[in-house]
């Protein structure tokens, strides 16, 4: 049974596109979403951590929104260096980890 | 300051072969994961510990996969009689206790 999910799987946005990727969780008790972004052959990049319902974060073009049941990444006018896999991860119950399968992002120029 | 470092970062191997992979966490962190990456997909979670201790080894896909961690610092990640199916990227993270982790470069194992 999946706990974390993401969608879609990869997107194909022009320079200036706004779009959001989606994160949805099925475990309870969550403890924190946190949000990651993978450049090819490297580890992920940490990049917002939200705790509870109705949070928001902002970095640059970058947004994260937390509910209940999900979390947004919302993408602001991006551009080509905003192409990645952007990664969810939910933290519950004894400092466990788990890990959506990715967003891989396209920004054309 | 410092990230974690992994060693090494490229590693192949013949099938049967035994292999350890290292991992130098941020100083002061106490928790330290292991993950693994395959060609296009997700982490899959391996093993987590606090301070030297495993609280959680459910990740370990067979008793081939162990891992310890001395000093409450490095951590070696090790494959016993390697196979095929083991080739993947291995990443690992540090933390301090429910907070966000910080990743290494990770090591890419291929078995031929």
């Amino acid at each position: 049974e999946d706990q974390v999910t993401q969608s879609p799987e990869a997107l194909r946005l022009q320079e200036g596109e706004s779009s959001s990727l989606n994160c949805s969780y099925t475990v309870s008790g969550l403890r924190g979403l946190f949000w990651y972004r993978q450049d090819p052959g490297k580890g992920p990049e940490f990049l917002f951590t939200l705790y509870s319902a109705g949070e928001e974060k902002e970095k640059e073009r970058l947004k994260a929104t937390l509910t209940k049941k999900e979390s947004f990444l919302h993408i602001t006018a991006p551009k080509p260096e905003d192409s990645a896999t952007y990664l969810c991860a939910v933290l519950y119950n004894f400092n466990k980890f788990y890990f959506g399968s990715g967003t891989k992002l396209n920004v054309k120029p | 300051g410092a990230g974690v470092s992994q060693s090494p970062s490229n590693k192949v191997t013949e099938k049967g072969k035994d292999v350890e992979l290292r991992c130098d966490p941020i100083s002061g962190h106490t928790a330290l994961y292991w993950y693994r990456q395959s060609l296009g997909q997700g982490l899959e979670f391996l093993i987590y510990f606090q301070g030297n201790s495993a609280p959680d080894k459910s990740g370990l896909p067979s008793d081939r996969f162990s891992a310890e961690r001395t000093g409450g610092s490095v951590s070696t990640l090790t494959i016993q009689r390697t196979q095929q199916e083991d080739s993947a990227v291995y990443l690992c993270a540090s933390s301090r206790p429910a907070y966000e982790q910080y990743f290494g470069p990770g090591t890419r194992l291929t078995v031929t």
